[in-house]
């Protein structure tokens, strides 16, 4: 069946970084993008950005510029996050999700677990 | 960018009533990229609808949406306790995707 198992939970100090993964089976996984949802401790979700994972082409949404980057690894269909610089405001539960093109609607129709990212000194 | 307002920000309601959640689009969209997800406590969101009015595979019947260009409604005909969480509505019609801010069903 198709999942999307992320990485655990990490604890950073500001400024340090951190790389969340989010592993594919299942499915083809260049046939689908993979988008990165963010959410602030008792706050909504909040779209990232997704990435390519045919070209490996990454689109960031506002705000989430500079400090972020996604990567894949297609050898082990595996899409990266990484946040540099981390600040507290960080502190968030970080998910991956997949893109499905259906009845000419796009949508995310399976989520990773998520991953819960503290940045506390 | 499209902005997203969710209303009511709760709604409390008993067992068998029916819920009627609101999603108002800052523009017009197709109503081909709107979405709505469940989120229960805990957990990763699900997918509820797509396409505006499309249920997602095993989806119970009493989940209903509608809309077009800036107005759409997500309806639960019937609650049922396992129907408590927050809804939220997505837009995929732009090439920036954004969430609303969600609206969160309280059962009593």
């Amino acid at each position: 069946q198709v999942q999307l198992v992320q990485s655990g939970s990490e604890l950073k100090k500001p400024g340090a970084s951190v790389k969340v993964s989010c592993k594919a089976s299942g499915y083809t996984f260049s046939s689908h993008g993979i988008n990165w949802v963010r959410q602030a401790p008792g706050q909504g979700l909040e779209w990232m950005g997704w990435i390519n994972t045919n070209t490996g082409n990454p689109t960031y949404a506002q705000g989430f510029t500079g400090r972020f980057v996604f990567s894949l690894d297609t050898s082990v269909s595996t899409a990266y996050l990484q946040i540099s610089s981390l600040k507290a405001e960080d502190t968030a539960v970080y998910f991956c999700a997949r893109t499905y093109y259906g009845s000419g609607s796009f949508y995310f129709d399976q989520w990773g677990q998520g991953t819960q990212v503290t940045v506390s000194s | 960018e499209v902005v997203l307002t969710q209303s009511p920000g709760t709604l409390s309601l008993s067992p068998g009533e029916r819920a009627t959640l609101s999603c108002r689009a800052s523009l017009s969209i197709n109503s081909n990229y709107l979405i709505w997800y469940q989120q229960k406590a805990g957990q990763a969101p699900r997918l509820l609808i797509y396409g505006a009015s499309s249920r997602a595979t095993g989806i119970p019947d009493r989940f209903s949406g509608s809309g077009s260009g800036t107005d759409f409604t997500l309806t639960i005909s019937r609650l049922e306790t396992e129907d408590s969480a927050v809804y939220y509505c997505q837009q995929s019609a732009s090439s920036l995707w954004t969430f609303g801010q969600g609206t969160k069903v309280e059962i009593k």
